[in-house]
C-alpha cells in the first residue's frame, strides 16, 4: 500500500476563499483522523471517522470547518471561508483499529491563507 | 485536564552517544502510547507503539518504556547517528477519550 495520501501538498489561497483538502486512507483501515499542526498549539485532533461515520468533531474550531467521508477510500476537509489564522499543516491519518494498532500519517497539506 | 509533556524541547548530541527522550502524561488511565518521528516538512512516522499492558517495546536501536503509574515514558536511542536528527513526538491515547493527545516534541540534532 502507498500509505495515506493527501492532496494537495501545498495550498496558498486568499482570505475568504473555499479550501478543500483531500485524503485517501490506507485500504482496510476503519479509522480516519484529521489533525492540524501549528507552532503555537502543536498537533490537534480536529475530527475522526469510524467506518465513514464522524464520531467526534469536538476539535473542529468553527462552523467554517467541515469534513466528510463519502466512502472508505476518500475524505475531505473543507474550510469556507478561509482566514489567515487557518494557516497550518493539516494531516490525515488512518488506523486499523482505534486502540490497538498504530496510526499512519500522510505527508500533510501546508495551507497558507493570505 | 489530560496533558502530555516532553522534555527537553531540544537536544544536541555528538554522534555515537546514547540518549533518552522523556514523555510525561497527567492521567495513568491510558490505552496506549505511541512514539513518532517527524522530519522537517514531512509527516509523522510511527516508531513504536506500547500498549497499556506492556512495559517496553524495542525496534532496532530504539527502546521505549512505559510506566503508567508514574505517568512516564522514555525513548532510548542507542549509538545515535546524524540520520536520527528529527523531531520526536509522544502521543497518548487516554482511556475513554479515543483521542491521541500529542506532546510538543523534542527536536533532536545529532552532530557528525
Amino acid at each position: 500500500d502507498a500509505g495515506v495520501i493527501q492532496s494537495p501538498r501545498h495550498e496558498v489561497t486568499e482570505m475568504g476563499q473555499e479550501v478543500t483538502l483531500r485524503c485517501k486512507p490506507i485500504s482496510g483501515h476503519d479509522y480516519l483522523f484529521w489533525y492540524r499542526q501549528t507552532m503555537m498549539r502543536g498537533l490537534e485532533l480536529l475530527i475522526y471517522f469510524n467506518n465513514n461515520v464522524p464520531i467526534d468533531d469536538s476539535g473542529m474550531p468553527e462552523d467554517r470547518f467541515s469534513a466528510k467521508m463519502p466512502n472508505a477510500s476518500f475524505s475531505t476537509l473543507k474550510i469556507q471561508p478561509s482566514e489567515p489564522r487557518d494557516s497550518a499543516v493539516y494531516f490525515c491519518a488512518s488506523s486499523l483499529t482505534r486502540r490497538d494498532t498504530e496510526a499512519f500519517f500522510g505527508q500533510g497539506t501546508r495551507l497558507t491563507v493570505v | 485536564k489530560q496533558e502530555v509533556t516532553q522534555i527537553p524541547a531540544a537536544l544536541s548530541v555528538p554522534e555515537g552517544e546514547n540518549l533518552v527522550l522523556n514523555c510525561s502524561f497527567t492521567d495513568s488511565a491510558i490505552y496506549n502510547l505511541q512514539w513518532f518521528r517527524q522530519d522537517p516538512g514531512k509527516g509523522l512516522t510511527s516508531l513504536l507503539l506500547i500498549q497499556s499492558s506492556q512495559r517496553e517495546q524495542t525496534s532496532g536501536r530504539l527502546n521505549a518504556s512505559l510506566d503508567k503509574s508514574s505517568g512516564r515514558s522514555t525513548l532510548y536511542i542507542a549509538a545515535s547517528q546524524p540520520g536520527d536528527s528529527a523531531t520526536y513526538l509522544c502521543a497518548v491515547l487516554f482511556s475513554g477519550t479515543y483521542k491521541y493527545i500529542f506532546g510538543t516534541g523534542t527536536r533532536l540534532k545529532v552532530l557528525a
